[in-house]
């Protein structure tokens, strides 16, 4: 099946660092990607809608200059926390559709943790 | 926000037993996924369920959904131990950017050898 990796798989930083994560889509390219996070034992909550081409999309209540989107290219996004604070730390996880379809393939994640 | 709920929140069961997991959603729906997370870890797919079906099979996977209650289930049959994760519901947006997924709260499994 379709492969979506992360780098790194975890981080840890000062306060006021900026943290980049990438998603790859190994196998496949993807015009779209997307960015969720997801808090100890609880659910996904969708980020942003990372556009090739274009700019992000970002949910109700994220701040776009927070976390910066970049789609670099058919099978790179780029998630960039900047200026990271303690209530940033989190899993993040990446997710591309393949082909036409509904169905979504996830990055392994990327736990960060701002002292 | 969450399309759904899930529950129960949490299921332990024992090796070989039965494990029945719900979901209800909101808004009307193209199709409902079943997703599985391993602690610390990405999302497997595990089956998708349009919206005019009613059952679907995968190998101990049995999935049902009833549009008319906006709800599904999910029944991993003869449970093992690695069955054990955390169970997500997740439903695209009808008629939306195709992709973007609103997950439900999940349900942890733990199945004991």
């Amino acid at each position: 099946g379709a492969v979506v990796s992360q780098h790194p798989s975890r981080v840890i930083c000062k306060s006021g660092t900026s943290v980049k994560i990438e998603c790859r889509s190994l196998d496949f390219q993807a015009t779209t990607m997307f960015w969720y996070r997801q808090f100890p034992k609880q659910s996904l909550m969708l980020m942003a809608t990372s556009n090739e081409g274009s700019k992000a999309t970002y949910e109700q209540g994220v701040e776009k200059d927070k976390f910066l989107i970049n789609h670099a290219s058919l099978t790179l996004s780029t998630l960039t926390v900047t200026s990271a604070h303690p209530e940033d730390s989190s899993f993040y996880i990446c997710s591309a559709p393949s082909g036409f379809t509904d169905t979504q393939y996830f990055g392994p994640g990327t736990r960060l943790t701002v002292l | 926000s969450q399309q759904g709920e899930e529950d129960p929140q949490a299921l332990s069961i024992q090796e070989g037993e039965n494990a029945t997991m719900n979901c209800s959603y909101k808004t009307s729906i193209n199709n409902l996924q079943w997703y599985r997370q391993n602690s610390g870890r990405g999302l497997v797919h595990l089956i998708l369920i349009r919206s005019n079906e009613r059952e679907k099979h995968s190998g101990r996977l049995r999935v049902t959904l009833d549009t008319s209650k906006k709800s599904s289930s999910l029944l991993i049959t003869a449970s093992r131990a690695a069955d054990t994760a955390s169970y997500f519901c997740a439903t695209p947006p009808g008629g939306t950017s195709y992709g973007k997924l609103t997950f439900g709260q999940g349900t942890i499994l733990t199945v004991h050898p």
